[in-house]
């Protein structure tokens, strides 16, 4: 069964609004999880690495304004895309790092965030 | 962590063994082979990972070449469900770092 689960699986909001996606670790807890976007027909690119009691990591290019992440506990982080915009339409999946397995990364399901 | 690389497709007949190659020739000594798999409009699925010797679950086999220059991810009995694509990624397993992917082989398995 899943071991990491995301929330919600779609979405569709308005241009301008804000949208929350959580990201938990069923069962263990994660002192890193990582947050991905993926556009269609294209591989999964890394936008930060979500670390619990920190402030994320983002990768170069990704605007942590705009892309708000919080790690407040072992088994939550989430991704708030502020003022989204249509091209923020996109496929977002995280991943938890379980230590307990061999450090192995399990991902979640996956949010489709639609932006009209 | 060290590059992979794949081929882009790959067909395989149902029931057959589907066979994914794998290079990672400047892999380091710390760094695992994982193995992941994405179909379509879902989060990536991990597989199985290893360091040098085989491994097997209860989804797949991995070979590691002696050199650990390159492994192959054996599938035993493909289905249609094992249509996706499929992920080979090195990562230094003592580290806290993350799978960066590459664009992965497309395995269409075909009845």
């Amino acid at each position: 069964g899943a071991v990491v689960s995301q929330h919600p699986s779609w979405v569709i909001c308005k241009s301008g609004t804000s949208v929350k996606i959580e990201c938990r670790s069923l069962d263990f807890q994660a002192t890193t999880m990582f947050w991905y976007r993926q556009f269609p027909k294209q591989s999964l690119m890394l936008m930060a690495t979500s670390n619990e009691g920190s402030k994320a990591t983002y990768e170069q290019g990704v605007e942590k304004d705009k892309f708000l992440i919080n790690h407040a506990s072992l088994t939550l982080s989430t991704l708030t895309v502020t003022s989204a915009h249509p091209e923020d339409s996109s496929f977002y999946i995280c991943s938890a790092r379980r230590q307990a397995s061999g450090n192995t990364i399990y991902f979640g399901e996956g949010s489709w965030l639609t932006v009209v | 962590d060290a590059k992979t690389t794949q081929p882009t497709s790959m067909d395989c007949a149902e029931g057959r063994a589907a066979n994914l190659p794998c290079n990672h020739s400047t892999i380091s000594g710390n760094e695992y082979v994982y193995w992941y798999r994405q179909i379509h409009s879902q989060g990536p699925q991990y597989i199985i990972h290893g360091l040098k010797n085989n491994e097997t679950n209860e989804m797949a086999s991995l070979i590691i070449t002696e050199d650990r220059k390159s492994s192959t991810l054996i599938l035993p009995h493909a289905t249609l469900r094992d249509t996706a694509v499929y992920y080979c990624i090195a990562l230094d397993g003592g580290s806290q770092g993350n799978l960066i992917f590459g664009k992965g082989t497309k395995l269409s398995v075909k009845p």
